[in-house]
């Protein structure tokens, strides 16, 4: 069975208003997880690094006011689309480092959003 | 950069059929190469990997190997099933967690 979920799979929100996506690990806990954003055929980007405990770790180009991200525990994490416009629909998916070596990963089924 | 670039798809075969999916890397390093899949409306799942040049990935009859002169790391399947159909990812790992993919290969398997 899925060991990392995501809610929602699907939201459409309107130009300007906020979404949260949620990141659960359902089989162990996770100090670190991660969020990537996927638009269509093209390869998934890392967006960030959800550390728990403490602030996340942004890549370059991806703005951490606009994508907020909250790890609130060892089994959730939270992405947060501020003021959302209608570039930021896409795909948008999780994950968690698999064992000891943080290369291999879980990944969540990941979230469609669309912003009207 | 490190970067993976993968044969554009979708790639469509008969049942039966043989699959080769190519797979080329630029990195520094020694990095550890992957084949992640996504069945229709499900997460990615690691399919294979392997760790260091002349190591062969392999599981449900796919089988990639590493190959560090040609820098590359091709899936193959010797005969595909309907339930192949999928994405296909080509990944690498250089160190600590950051995971570079591949743009996806669309994989249709005809009946």
């Amino acid at each position: 069975g899925a060991v990392v979920s995501q809610h929602p799979s699907r939201v459409i929100c309107k130009s300007g208003t906020s979404v949260k996506i949620e990141c659960r690990s359902l089989d162990f806990q996770a100090t670190t997880m991660f969020w990537y954003r996927q638009f269509p055929k093209q390869s998934l980007m890392l967006m960030a690094t959800s550390n728990e405990g403490s602030k996340a770790t942004y890549e370059q180009g991806v703005e951490k006011d606009k994508f907020l991200i909250n790890h609130a525990s060892l089994t959730l994490s939270t992405l947060t689309v501020t003021s959302a416009h209608p570039e930021d629909s896409s795909f948008y998916i999780c994950s968690v480092p698999r064992g000891s070596s943080y290369n291999e990963q879980f990944f969540g089924p990941g979230t469609r959003l669309t912003v009207l | 950069g490190d970067s993976v670039t993968q044969m554009e798809g979708p790639v469509t075969l008969s049942e039966e059929a043989f699959l080769t999916i190519n797979c080329t890397y630029t990195a520094t390093g020694y990095p550890s190469l992957f084949w992640y899949v996504q069945y229709p409306g499900e997460g990615l799942q690691l399919l294979l990997k392997a760790t260091k040049a002349d190591d062969k990935g392999s599981n449900k009859g796919f089988e990639a190997t590493y190959r560090k002169e040609t820098t590359s790391f091709h899936l193959e399947k010797g005969s595909v099933q309907v339930s192949d159909s999928a994405v296909y990812f080509c990944a690498l790992s250089g160190g600590g967690f950051k995971t570079i993919f591949g743009a996806g290969t669309r994989l249709f398997v005809k009946a």
